[in-house]
């Protein structure tokens, strides 16, 4: 099992452009949620997708957006790419029902924004 | 508002000594409760989590946390620290039905010294 899986590792984008982000949940899950980790900070939710639709979303502006695929990968797009932008972007999945599960996160994807 | 506080930013310790680290929640209703590890550069592991029933844990690597349901606190231990203990500790919050939208605090750098 690979587990989750983020791409790319380390991205360069220049203030203004749009960058997209991708994710893999670990085999199984059907839930994906998308986190921003500043440096020196804790992660902060932006929004999960489940069945293809964004079932709940943190307080992050329009400019970031996402879309779950029918195989339960996950896209998380950012327009207009400011400095502030720049952070850890963490994936993780999970399963829609609670329980004894819990959130698997991936390695995370480093977007420098200059 | 509810939050996620963990007091301590930076902790030193001994290689053998024991380790706690502290977390405090406010929330109106118990949460279900987590800790996370992260080491440099990389993803979020789950360390052990707290849904209800016995108030002390066991975890991974040794771990154990404690409920206190008086005092809002899910403070993390370990009786001897291990050099591969130096890490960032994560506490997060996530409510009964929030579908898994975890919050975290601001972290706690552990630092092991020989």
């Amino acid at each position: 099992d690979a587990g989750v899986t983020q791409s790319p590792t380390h991205l360069i984008k220049t203030r203004g452009q749009q960058v997209t982000l991708r994710c893999s949940p670990k085999s199984g899950h059907d839930t994906v949620s998308w986190y921003q980790q500043a440096l020196g900070q804790g992660p902060q939710f932006i929004f999960q997708y489940y069945e293809e639709e964004e079932r709940q979303r943190g307080n992050f502006p329009d400019r970031f957006s996402g879309h779950q695929f029918p195989n339960y990968s996950s896209e998380l797009n950012v327009n207009a790419l400011l400095l502030g932008d720049s952070a850890l972007y963490l994936c993780a999945s999970s399963l829609s029902r609670w329980g004894n599960t819990e959130a698997f996160f991936g390695q995370g994807t480093r977007l420098t924004v200059v | 508002a509810q939050s996620v506080t963990q007091p301590d930013i930076h902790i030193t310790v001994s290689e053998g000594a024991s380790l706690e680290l502290r977390c405090n929640y406010s929330y109106g209703a118990t949460p279900y409760l987590f800790w996370y590890v992260q080491s440099p550069g990389q993803g979020l592991q789950l360390l052990l989590k707290y849904f209800s029933g016995d108030t002390l844990v066991q975890g991974i690597k040794g771990f154990e946390a404690e409920f206190k349901r008086s005092q809002s606190s899910f403070n993390l231990r370990k009786p001897s620290v291990h050099w591969s203990d130096a890490a960032e500790y994560f506490c997060a919050v996530a409510l009964t039905d929030s579908w898994g939208k975890l919050q975290f605090g601001a972290g706690t750098q552990v630092v092991v010294t020989p």
